[in-house]
């Protein structure tokens, strides 16, 4: 089945960037998510990518994929401590409709 | 606003009770999910409904079971709560033709459950 892996801890100085990895094993995943989780709270979708992507941007994120690899990273320009939180990647396989989440990163933003 | 509540956000209760947590949303999604998450674990699929006649096993489903009351509606119980069964529960929702199929989920704030 599809494994899904990510580091579990982050730590960055507040302005620097950030950049959280994720691996996973199944080469037909469709759609690839970031989640993001802030304390007491639920999963909140922070972007997607689409597998025939290799770069998305938004704002301060920046998603790469490297399908070769199996790489997905997100990287956070200007990293704020509103964005200490869990960030969780997902993957999609293609002709299944679940999503399978890593373990999920702490990112944790110190001044 | 259109939302995903969820209902205890706080449980604790003794091994051996049947426990019921319920998911209410207000957006029209046709499919729902549970979730369990565990300090590094991530999120596991216990359940989920493409609709309301359809109920299919997650990864995890072994001591769960679910009712999709309605669209609106999907309820998961614990039929004999035991220590293990100790995490937060997340209900889940998304709509694939509506998100241009990227079948985004929207998630509720969750439930901690502790079974003693």
């Amino acid at each position: 089945g599809e494994d899904v892996e990510q580091s579990l801890f982050l730590s960055v100085r507040e302005g620097d960037s950030s950049v959280i990895n994720c691996t996973y094993t199944d080469s037909s995943s469709t759609y690839l998510y970031w989640y993001k989780q802030e304390p007491g709270a639920g999963l909140q979708l922070l972007t997607y990518i689409f597998s025939n992507m290799d770069m998305k941007q938004d704002q301060r994120l920046t998603v790469l994929l490297n399908k070769k690899d199996k790489h997905l990273s997100l990287r956070i320009a200007d990293t704020q401590t509103g964005d200490s939180a869990i960030y969780f990647c997902a993957v999609k396989r293609g002709g299944y409709n679940k999503l399978i989440f890593g373990a999920g990163t702490r990112l944790a933003v110190h001044p | 606003d259109a939302d995903v509540t969820q209902t205890p956000r706080n449980r604790i209760t003794k091994t051996g009770k049947r426990i019921m947590l319920e998911c209410s949303q207000t957006k029209g999604h046709d499919r729902m999910y549970w979730y369990r998450q565990d300090p590094g674990l991530g999120l596991r699929l216990i359940y989920y409904s493409f609709d309301v006649k359809d109920i299919n096993k997650g990864e995890i489903s072994d001591g769960y079971s679910v009712s999709r009351q309605a669209q609106a509606k999907f309820s998961l119980s614990l039929e004999s709560a035991i220590p293990n069964q100790t995490a937060l529960y997340f209900c889940a929702t998304s709509d694939l033709r509506g998100s241009g199929r990227t079948d985004e989920q929207f998630f509720g704030p969750g439930t901690r459950l502790t079974v003693l």
